[in-house]
């Protein structure tokens, strides 16, 4: 299957600082990638649609100024945690969309930790 | 939001045993799909099975879907300790945005 992969794997950060995580659809172009949210033994929650070239689409109680995504190119989505605080500490999963097959796949995930 | 309701929330089993594990979900869905992660780990993609579909096999994978009660199945036959991780179903609803929401998952552990 596809690759997509995230950077770093893991990040600590301490408190007021801002964090950039990287997506990067390896081998397919992906005009939509997808952001997720994940606390300890709970499921995905989706934050944000991304899709290039244009404003990100945000899901409800997500702050879109917290939270800047930034969808430039067909193989790269960053987010970017601003002003971290330590209930931000999460692992966040990123997933891009094939086009032509329409398939998700997802990267191995961020663990944030904020101090 | 999340939609799908998993249970059981945690399953313990022997190795060599079947696991089955339920999903139940609320809206009129295009496809359901099931996915494994193991801890810390991204996601695995197992299986798809489309809203027209009432069966499908993949391996020691099964899965069913039976759209008048909402609700799908996975069962792994023949578990072994590697299967030990969550698995979560995720469906794509009929809404015309193809988001995925995933249930609340549950947890597999395999005993050798």
């Amino acid at each position: 299957g596809a690759v997509v992969s995230q950077h770093p794997s893991w990040v600590i950060c301490k408190s007021g600082t801002s964090v950039k995580i990287e997506c990067r659809s390896l081998d397919f172009q992906a005009t939509t990638m997808f952001w997720y949210r994940q606390f300890p033994k709970q499921s995905l929650m989706l934050m944000a649609t991304s899709n290039e070239g244009s404003k990100a689409t945000y899901e409800q109680g997500v702050e879109k100024d917290k939270f800047l995504i930034n969808h430039a190119s067909l193989t790269l989505s960053t987010l970017t945690v601003t002003s971290a605080h330590p209930e931000d500490s999460s692992f966040y999963i990123c997933s891009a969309r094939d086009p032509l097959l329409y398939e998700q796949y997802f990267g191995p995930g961020t663990r944030l930790t904020v101090t | 939001s999340q939609q799908g309701e998993e249970d059981p929330q945690a399953l313990s089993i022997q190795e060599g045993e079947n696991a089955t594990m339920n999903c139940s979900y609320k809206t009129s869905i295009n496809n359901l799909q099931w996915y494994r992660q193991n801890s810390g780990r991204g996601l695995v993609h197992l299986i798809l099975i489309r809203s027209n579909e009432r069966e499908k096999h993949s391996g020691r994978l099964r899965v069913t879907l039976d759209t008048s009660k909402k609700s799908s199945s996975l069962l792994i036959t023949a578990s072994r300790a590697a299967d030990t991780a969550s698995y979560f179903c995720a469906t794509v609803s009929n809404s015309g945005y193809s988001t995925l929401t995933f249930g609340k998952g549950t947890m597999l552990l395999v005993s050798p």
